[in-house]
């Protein structure tokens, strides 16, 4: 059993399009999380929720929303994408925010042409 | 603000020796510190998590240790094997900022049959 899910792992799309990339945790996790892996391959948080609320939310464009409809899933909808949206988007989830270990997913690499 | 450093950024073993990964980190007020390994296009596996109010954890050949006062953390690693060859990370969630993990760069090992 796949403990962190995440859906597609490669996307490949054009510039301007809009996407949405899926997560699904059967830990029963409180916490769930998305994270980005740049081309240098330096991992920096994005969001976090806790029991579907919005705890996190770096400085990430709001071209970026997540939507959490339930404790076991977080998806990530990307509006009009940029080349420089090109990463590997990596989901977590963990019980006790920060204080437990954090569970990732296999990652979804996004080209962006 | 946080800042988690990783020294050295790549380093090559032959099989069989013992090493040391150093991970540091500039704000000591941490739930923990975590130790991932990151296979190449794959996600991250979680190694150890080391409380804040303990000095080290152990799981097989891997020992890290955590030293809050000096801001160190390190990975050593007994017997080297040529599948331990990854990216070893390290990260650290902040007190009060809702699990949000802070990595380092990585320190890319690989291990010589």
């Amino acid at each position: 059993d796949t403990a962190v899910s995440q859906t597609p792992k490669y996307l490949v799309t054009q510039m301007g399009n809009d996407k949405s990339i899926k997560c699904e945790q059967n830990l029963g996790h409180d916490t769930m999380y998305w994270y980005k892996q740049d081309s240098k391959k330096f991992l920096k948080i994005m969001f976090s929720y806790n029991n579907k609320e919005l705890i996190i939310n770096e400085t990430v464009p709001n071209r970026f929303s997540p939507k959490s409809p339930d404790k076991a899933h977080l998806n990530l909808h990307i509006n009009s994408l940029e080349l420089g949206d090109s990463a590997v988007y990596f989901c977590a989830s963990s019980q006790l925010s920060g204080q437990e270990t954090q569970y990732f997913g296999p990652g979804t690499r996004l080209l962006v042409l | 603000k946080q800042e988690v450093t990783q020294i050295p950024a790549a380093l090559s073993v032959p099989e069989g020796e013992n090493l040391v990964l150093n991970c540091s980190f500039t704000d000591s007020a941490i739930y923990n510190l975590q130790w991932f390994r990151q296979d190449p296009g794959k996600g991250l596996t979680s190694l150890l998590l080391i409380q804040s109010s303990q000095r080290e954890q152990t799981s097989g050949r891997l020992n890290a240790s955590l030293d809050k006062s000096s801001g160190r953390s390190t990975l050593y690693i007994a017997a080297s094997q040529p599948g331990d060859s990854a990216t070893y990370l390290c990260a650290a969630p902040i007190y009060n900022q809702g699990g949000k993990l802070i990595f380092g760069q990585g320190t890319e090992l690989s291990v010589k049959p």
